[in-house]
């Protein structure tokens, strides 16, 4: 059966410091990668997505970055990070032979001061 | 683009009691997935129920229940004999098919509803 990780599932990180979450995925090749940020009281907001290695589309302008290295890890990145970046950040996955459904992490509840 | 709006911040209900969330959505598009989501206090993203939008049957998951209205663009779920266990926010999600190269662009979901379920 396929599972899906991310780490870490808390971090608390200062105002300029850099980022690096990572997801992974078990038991199933060339997967469809999304990242998703939940706000406080708000639903979540695709961030990036990918269709296979080093292939990120992003959907919305702003502080971070997302890169593919291996065909099942996904790691959301930023260099200097903002008190807006704040959130639980979701990683999540599928296949485009699938029945469109997406599956997600446990997710990873940023903090920054 | 498509938008979804669940216009039902918080719900309450007692337990073994049946409560209906609602969710509608605008799109152009005929053909499309919607999604209801639950969220519990672990934050984990749970599927509870899927629906294809070109099947007019409603879908139905044990206890679970939609009431899919195509022309009217509203997807609401039906929660019977709710138990203390459904207590969780619940995402109503859309999506375009991914043959058409939408679906890599992922789910657009509505704000949530907060189930709370009164023992």
């Amino acid at each position: 059966s396929q599972t899906i990780h991310q780490w870490p599932a808390t971090l608390v990180q200062p105002v300029g410091s850099p980022l690096s979450l990572e997801c992974t995925v078990e038991g199933t090749s060339n997967p469809n990668l999304y990242w998703y940020r939940q706000a406080a009281g708000r639903g979540l907001q695709l961030l990036f997505y990918s269709v296979g290695i080093g292939q990120i589309s992003s959907e919305v302008p702003q502080n971070l970055s997302a890169s593919r290295p291996q065909d099942r890890q996904f790691i959301l990145s930023s260099k200097k990070l903002l008190l807006s970046d704040s959130g639980f950040y979701l990683c999540a996955w599928d296949r485009t032979s699938g029945n469109n459904e997406q599956f997600f992490g446990p997710g990873t509840r940023l903090t920054v001061l | 683009a498509q938008t979804v709006t669940q216009s039902q911040p918080e719900m309450s209900v007692q337990e073994a009691e049946t409560v209906t969330l609602s969710c509608t959505y605008d799109t152009s598009e005929s053909d499309y997935y919607l999604f209801w989501y639950k969220q519990p206090p672990s934050r984990q993203m749970i599927l509870v129920i899927r629906q294809e939008a070109y099947k007019q049957q409603n879908a139905t998951e044990n206890r679970f229940s939609v009431n899919f209205q195509k022309a009217a663009k509203s997807f609401s779920l039906k929660i019977s004999d709710s138990q203390l266990g459904d207590a969780a926010m619940y995402f109503c999600a859309y999506r375009s098919p991914m043959y058409s190269g939408g679906g890599a662009d992922g789910l657009t979901f509505g704000k949530g509803t907060h189930l709370i379920i009164q023992p």
